[in-house]
């Protein structure tokens, strides 16, 4: 138990439909991450968040929306995906951004299946 | 962008012996991080380094920031079968203003201990 929960840990969705993945972080954290892992390849960040703001940093698909409503949530608004979207998303969250603190405790991923 | 070769890519060895991995990169890092997954699981943070030069241990583990920021290892002593799982690599790129956040990942070193 890393402090870090993520809902829901499966979904399957078609391409047409629109769902959200959250998460949430019990460690008065200050910044969260979502993360996507695919087999075989690297962990890849997709949006950082830091008190609340969107930290810009790497390209994502405009199909993938986040939200951060404040420092212990974050969503994930998934919106006409592709069949290679079928990953482990994974959500993180640090104290800082940099420096130490900024280790990061990730929660256990959503398994998404795009079909 | 940044990669990071992360070697070997994987490893299987006896109980009792000491296992080291390391990855290297064209470009300089601020932040060193290691990290283990096991098999439905978020990655659990093993060893943060944030100076150049600096050797961390957290038990059996041992880490090194290389002195050009361009490269890390990581060292297990007398291995032991909990031992297996997924070890990945991470650098931290942040600029001095926050907004220009790199965090890259290696392709993990998958770690078999036979008993």
């Amino acid at each position: 138990e890393t402090g870090v929960t993520q809902t829901p840990r499966h979904l399957v969705m078609g391409m047409t439909n629109k769902k959200s993945l959250k998460c949430e972080q019990h460690l008065g954290h200050n910044a969260m991450y979502w993360y996507k892992q695919s087999a075989k390849k690297p962990l890849e960040l997709m949006f950082v968040y830091s008190l609340e703001e969107r930290v810009e940093n790497n390209s994502v698909p405009s199909r993938f929306s986040p939200e951060c409503p404040n420092s212990s949530h974050l969503f994930l608004h998934l919106h006409t995906l592709q069949p290679e979207d079928s990953a482990l998303y994974l959500c993180a969250s640090s104290q800082k951004l940099a420096g130490e603190g900024n280790e990061q405790f990730f929660g256990p991923g959503t398994r998404l299946t795009v079909l | 962008g940044q990669q990071l070769n992360q070697s070997p890519q994987s490893m299987f060895i006896q109980e009792g012996e000491d296992v080291s991995m390391n990855c290297t990169s064209s470009s300089i890092f601020n932040t060193w991080l290691w990290y283990k997954q096991d098999p439905g699981e978020g990655p659990v943070l093993l060893i943060a380094l944030y100076k150049a030069g600096e050797l961390t241990s957290n038990g059996r583990l041992t880490a090194q920031f290389g002195i050009t920021r361009k490269d890390s290892f990581l060292n297990i002593s007398a291995s032991i079968p909990s031992d297996v799982g997924i070890y990945f690599c991470a650098g931290l790129l942040l600029n001095s203003g926050g907004s220009n956040y790199k965090l890259t990942f290696g392709k993990g070193t998958l770690l078999t201990v036979n008993p």
